[in-house]
C-alpha cells in the first residue's frame, strides 16, 4: 500500500512570495491533515479535512494560509505572502476516518515526508 | 488550554531500557499516542493507550495513568537504530492530535 505522498520536497522562497504544497493521502483514508513542524518542536496542527469538508482550521493564520481538499482525496497548502517565520517542514497526514468512543480505532494518522521550507 | 511535557534529551547505551514520560495538562481527550521520527523523516505511529495501563507492542511499551496525568513509553533492547525523536501526542474526538515538544533520544554503543 502506497503510503502519503507530498510535494515538493525541498522549496526556497523569498519572504513576500507565495508557495503552494500538495499531499496525496493513503487511498481510502477520508480524513487528511496539514501539520506545522517548527525545527526542534512537535508538529502542529493547522487544518483538518474530512473528506471535502474542513473539520478543524482554528490554528491556521487565515490571512495568509489556504488550503483545499475539492475532490476529497487530494489536497494543497497555500502560504501568501510568505514570512521568515514560516520556514518549517510541513507535513501531511490521513486516516480511515475521525475515530468514534469505543468503537475501533480508525483515528491512527499516517504521515508523509513532509516538505521543508526555507523563506529567505 | 493543552500542554505536554518531556524531557527534551534523553542518552542510553545499546542494549538497554529506557523510558520517556510525557505529563499532560488536559482534558476530554480520547487516548495517548507515541510516534517517531528520525532526523529529516516522517513521524511514524508507535503506541497508542485509549484506557490506563500498559500497551506491548515488541519491544517499546506505554503507559498511561488518566488519574496521574502521566504517560511513558518504554523502549527496551535498544538498538543504534532507535536514535530518534519520539513525541507524545493527546488524541481528542475527530482525531485531532496535540503534540508535546519531543524527546530526542541518543543510543550510544
Amino acid at each position: 500500500e502506497a503510503g502519503v505522498a507530498q510535494s515538493p520536497r525541498y522549496k526556497i522562497i523569498e519572504k513576500r512570495q507565495s508557495v503552494a504544497f500538495w499531499c496525496n493521502p493513503i487511498s481510502g483514508h477520508a480524513t487528511l491533515y496539514w501539520y506545522q513542524q517548527i525545527l526542534g518542536q512537535g508538529p502542529k496542527l493547522l487544518i483538518q479535512f474530512q473528506n471535502n469538508g474542513v473539520v478543524d482550521d482554528s490554528q491556521l493564520p487565515k490571512d495568509r494560509f489556504s488550503a483545499e481538499r475539492l475532490k476529497g482525496v487530494d489536497s494543497t497548502l497555500k502560504i501568501q505572502p510568505a514570512k521568515l517565520e514560516d520556514s518549517a517542514v510541513y507535513l501531511c497526514a490521513s486516516s480511515l476516518g475521525p475515530g468514534l468512543a469505543g468503537g475501533p480505532r480508525t483515528d491512527t494518522q499516517y504521515f508523509g515526508p513532509g516538505t521543508r521550507l526555507t523563506v529567505l | 488550554g493543552q500542554s505536554l511535557e518531556q524531557p527534551s534529551e534523553v542518552t542510553a547505551v545499546e542494549g538497554a531500557i529506557v523510558q520517556i514520560n510525557c505529563t499532560y495538562q488536559t482534558s476530554g481527550f480520547y487516548g495517548l499516542s507515541w510516534y517517531q521520527q528520525h532526523d529529516g523523516g516522517a513521524p511514524t505511529f508507535l503506541s497508542y493507550n485509549g484506557l490506563d495501563g500498559l500497551e506491548e507492542t515488541g519491544r517499546f511499551s506505554s503507559f498511561l495513568s488518566r488519574s496521574d496525568s502521566y504517560g511513558y513509553l518504554l523502549l527496551q533492547e535498544l538498538q543504534m537504530k532507535d536514535s530518534a525523536s519520539y513525541f507524545c501526542a493527546v488524541s481528542y474526538e475527530g482525531g485531532k492530535l496535540i503534540f508535546g515538544q519531543g524527546t530526542e533520544l541518543s543510543v550510544k554503543p
